[in-house]
């Protein structure tokens, strides 16, 4: 089974750039997460999405950041303009949430950015 | 809110040689419990959980936990380490009810030496 799709595996990029990194969750799945990790802050939530609408974005670090789910397959993180400081490994992972929790959460192998 | 310590960043220990990974975890309200994996240049694994039941979770590879509720507790223990154990081990907690999402611990390397 396909488990948690994201591209690119990893980016250079200079600073100022627009970046866009994407998630193809697994099949069936109805939520959608993305989490930053850095050495300073470990793992933090930037936002979660189930059934394709957001419902907590409270993570997003600012306006720089943004994320979609135009459909149950498909997700993006951008980041315009990128700073050095946002160099990270960022995760997307998806679980089925069926109204309590408890669910496991799938996680893809990671985005490697690097801002110069 | 939700919070999860783990006490330690590091923990060096010889091949075959028991091991405990210390999570305490602070909430207002009732959580679930998990722990995963990374290993290096991946993404993170289940190893186990805990939701109800029986406060002694097994997990695979060889993992357990136990789930102490009145010390906020979910140590997680192997009776023998393989030096493929070597990897970073998270706690993280979620809350029993409303959206799943996970509150982690900054992580403890495990590092498996002959």
């Amino acid at each position: 089974d396909a488990g948690v799709i994201q591209s690119p595996r990893h980016e250079v990029t200079e600073m100022g750039q627009e970046v866009t990194l994407r998630c193809k969750p697994i099949s069936g799945h109805n939520s959608l997460f993305w989490y930053r990790q850095t050495m300073m802050r470990g793992l933090e939530l930037l936002i979660y999405f189930n059934n394709n609408v957001p419902i907590d974005d409270s993570g997003m670090p600012e306006d720089r950041f943004s994320a979609k789910m135009p459909n149950a397959s498909f997700s993006t993180l951008k980041i315009q303009p990128s700073e050095p400081r946002d160099s990270a490994v960022y995760f997307c992972a998806s679980s089925f949430t069926t109204g309590g929790s408890g669910n496991t959460i799938y996680f893809g192998e990671g985005s490697w950015l690097t801002v110069v | 809110a939700q919070s999860v310590t783990q006490l330690d960043s590091q923990v060096p220990v010889f091949e075959e040689a028991p091991v405990e990974l210390r999570c305490n975890y602070s909430s207002s309200v009732s959580v679930y419990l998990f722990w995963y994996v990374q290993y290096p240049n991946q993404g993170l694994q289940l190893l186990l959980k805990y939701l109800s039941g029986s406060t002694l979770v097994k997990g695979i590879n060889g993992f357990e936990a136990e789930f102490n509720k009145s010390q906020t507790s979910f140590h997680l223990r192997k009776p023998s380490v393989h030096i493929s154990d070597t990897a970073e081990y998270f706690c993280a907690v979620s809350p029993n009810s409303g959206y799943s999402t996970l509150t982690f611990g900054k992580g403890t390397m495990l590092l498996v030496s002959p």
